[in-house]
């Protein structure tokens, strides 16, 4: 069963639009949930995760994302996109807090047009 | 405060061979774990080490191994490789005891097999 799903695959937006980046979970107990993002042959980084406090959660680089529970969803979000924002981004959980292994989502890659 | 350091970046070996990943925790880490990244696709969960003891396991077959050494560097072997095992192999580190599941990855080795 997919813990995780990223909806599209990829997404473009042009220089200054909003990005919109969404991820959904399954989970019958409360997750912690994370964003990661990686530039080419590069490993990954994390821009911000979600472990119970906060259903606002802030990050770096401009990033935030918001944990609805009632839609399983945990989308990213960014007012202003900048050309260095251009990456694949990966939405990942924790379902199982004493293994703590994180499973990922298959990404969804960034483009930003000028 | 180092990273997570991994070496070779790259490697290209041939079907049936072995090979050996090597990993350096981020200073102050204890416990580290494996990643499958295969090409256009998120990281999956190999193993996860603490104590220098196998605590986790994803779906993958026992061909793939691991160590961990009293300064919590890490190994990933491979047995008798398969043209799938091509990927980029991502190892993270953390420490076990804080709630904050802070993850460090490092860069990857990019093996191919041929």
């Amino acid at each position: 069963a997919q813990s995780v799903t990223q909806l599209g695959s990829h997404v473009s937006v042009s220089e200054g639009a909003l990005v919109l980046l969404r991820c959904n979970y399954s989970s019958s107990v409360p997750p912690y949930l994370f964003w990661y993002v990686q530039y080419p042959n590069q490993g990954l980084q994390l821009l911000l995760k979600y472990t119970s406090a906060a259903t606002l959660v802030k990050g770096i680089n401009g990033f935030e994302a918001e944990f609805k529970k009632s839609e399983t969803s945990f989308h990213l979000t960014k007012p202003s996109a900048h050309m260095r924002d251009a990456a694949e981004y990966f939405c990942a959980v924790i379902l199982d807090t004493g293994r703590r292994a994180l499973t990922f989502g298959s990404g969804t890659r960034l483009q930003v047009q000028p | 405060e180092t990273g997570v350091t991994q070496s070779p970046t790259h490697l290209i070996k041939t079907r049936g061979q072995q090979v050996t990943l090597r990993c350096s925790s981020q200073s102050g880490h204890n416990t580290v774990s494996w990643y499958q990244q295969a090409l256009g696709q998120g990281p999956q969960f190999i193993f996860q080490y603490y104590r220098e003891e196998e605590n986790g396991r994803g779906n993958f077959p026992p061909r793939f191994s691991g160590l961990q050494f009293p300064n919590y560097s890490s190994e990933l072997n491979v047995n008798a490789l398969e043209l799938d095992d091509s990927a980029l192999y991502l190892c993270a580190s953390s420490l076990a005891s804080t709630s904050g599941y802070g993850y460090t990855f490092g860069s990857g080795t990019r093996l191919t097999v041929v």
